[in-house]
């Protein structure tokens, strides 16, 4: 089955400073994984996706992420916060083998300091 | 605008009442999923629907239960309502793996 962990529940960090959320998936195959951003009240709106080919993939908002399938991770960063990235962020695992319904973790709540 | 129509996007309601949540998927996209967000579960997988036809099923309630017809919109039907049910409730629809979501409903149980 497929799992993923966000061992982060809430970071907080300063305007113009670097960011990495992290992001672990356990799944047997080659998996197809996501993140997502969620401001509050509103919906979910993806940031990046990873299907195959180069392992860093590059997003919408300056945001980057990168596949290390050694370590099943497929953590999010960005070299400088603006204010306007407080939000909450998931990570998503999904594959063909399961009709690509897309298993989330549990989100990062990224809170901004002026 | 995502693509993806969901409407209503509040609904309040009382325990034991039955409410319709309605699905509109972008054009051309044959699959609808159906997702659950709530503080203490997070967002879990309900159920997925491909041209009409039931794919997969996730943590579902029995008083739950969904369909896509033919002109492939969806709707996610919610019976016998209790307290723990209220939660955002998302669509989404997809080609593949790549999925749009909807912006929700948002349904609170008083």
């Amino acid at each position: 089955a497929q799992s993923v962990t966000q061992p982060d529940i809430h970071i907080t960090v300063s305007e113009g400073a670097s960011l990495e959320l992290r992001c672990n998936y356990s799944y047997g195959a080659t998996p197809y994984l996501f993140w997502y951003v969620q401001s509050p009240g509103q919906g979910l709106q993806l940031l990046l996706k990873y299907f195959s080919g180069d392992t860093l993939v590059q997003g919408i908002k300056g945001f980057e992420a990168e596949f290390k399938r050694s370590q099943s991770s497929f953590n999010l960063r960005k070299p400088s916060v603006h204010w306007s990235d407080a939000a909450e962020y998931f990570c998503a695992v999904g594959a063909r083998g399961s009709n690509y319904k897309l298993t989330f973790g549990k989100g990062t709540l990224l809170t901004v300091n002026p | 605008d995502s693509g993806v129509t969901q409407t209503p996007k509040h609904l309040i309601t009382a325990t034991g009442q039955r409410v319709t949540l309605r699905c509109s998927p972008r054009s051309g996209d044959l699959s609808v999923y159906w997702y659950q967000q709530s503080l203490d579960q997070g967002l879990q997988f309900l159920i997925q629907y491909y041209n009409g036809e039931e794919r997969a099923k996730g943590n579902i309630l029995e008083r739950f239960s969904a369909q896509q017809f033919p002109d492939l919109h969806s709707e996610l039907n919610l019976s016998s309502l209790e307290l723990g049910d209220s939660a955002l409730y998302f669509c989404a629809s997809s080609v593949g793996p790549s999925y749009t979501f909807g912006s929700g409903t948002r349904l609170t149980v008083v």
